[in-house]
């Protein structure tokens, strides 16, 4: 069956260090994969947009990668702040699915001052 | 700024009667999107239009129904037919319709039964 699935426990970093987030597809051939932020009670902001022939993307503190070997997207944000704390959602775009974006679950994030 | 607005951000709902979410955009985009947000569930997309005046079925698009009358506003009709409405809703837009597209979100309504 097709899946997509992001970490279903919270992550918790201190202040400073990078955090690393995890989507792994199952049974899609993504062409393109995005990452968005959602706060509590808000909707989701959109961060990045990586395409399946990239290895990785950066904007600011944030780096994602795709590797479509391994079926894995990897979000990573560097000297991560208390501001930082949300859920982090990924999506794919299918290839031959209509265009709809296929959504995970996402992964709360905490960063500790 | 441009945006998208949701109204209103607390709805509740008595047994057999219809709401309409409304949502409206400022942001010139012709795709446009509605989802639905359960716990323990990803987004799952209700209805969409790529055009104005031009609307299509989403994945779980039963007991729901959009118009699509005017480019910046897409209102979503939870009907009596939807006997699980409790949620929270999201609409989005896109400037053209594909998962290439990076969408723009509202702030939600969340939907209560009476």
């Amino acid at each position: 069956s097709q899946k997509i699935e992001q970490n279903s426990e919270a992550l918790n970093i201190q202040e400073g260090k990078t955090a690393t987030l995890t989507c792994n597809y199952t049974n899609y051939s993504p062409a393109y994969l995005q990452w968005y932020r959602q706060d509590p009670g808000r909707g989701p902001v959109f961060l990045l947009l990586i395409r399946e022939n990239e290895k990785e993307k950066r904007k600011e503190r944030l780096k994602v990668t795709f590797d479509t070997t391994l079926k894995q997207s990897l979000f990573h944000i560097t000297a991560s702040q208390p501001a930082d704390s949300a859920t982090y959602l990924c999506a794919l775009l299918n290839a031959g699915n209509n265009r709809k974006l296929i959504w995970g679950l996402g992964t709360s994030l905490a960063v500790n001052p | 700024d441009g945006g998208i607005t949701q109204s209103p951000k607390y709805l509740f709902r008595k047994e057999g009667q219809n709401v309409t979410l409304s949502c409206e955009q400022n942001l010139n985009h012709d795709a446009m999107y509605w989802y639905r947000q359960d716990p323990g569930q990803g987004l799952r997309l209700i209805y969409y239009s790529q055009i104005v005046n031009d609307f299509q079925k989403g994945d779980i698009a039963e007991g729901y129904s959009v118009s699509r009358e005017k480019k910046e506003s897409f209102p979503l009709t939870v009907t009596s037919a939807q006997k699980n409405p409790t949620a929270f809703y999201l609409c989005a837009s896109s400037i053209g319709y594909g998962g290439n597209q990076p969408q723009h979100f509202g702030d939600g309504t969340r939907l209560s039964i009476l």
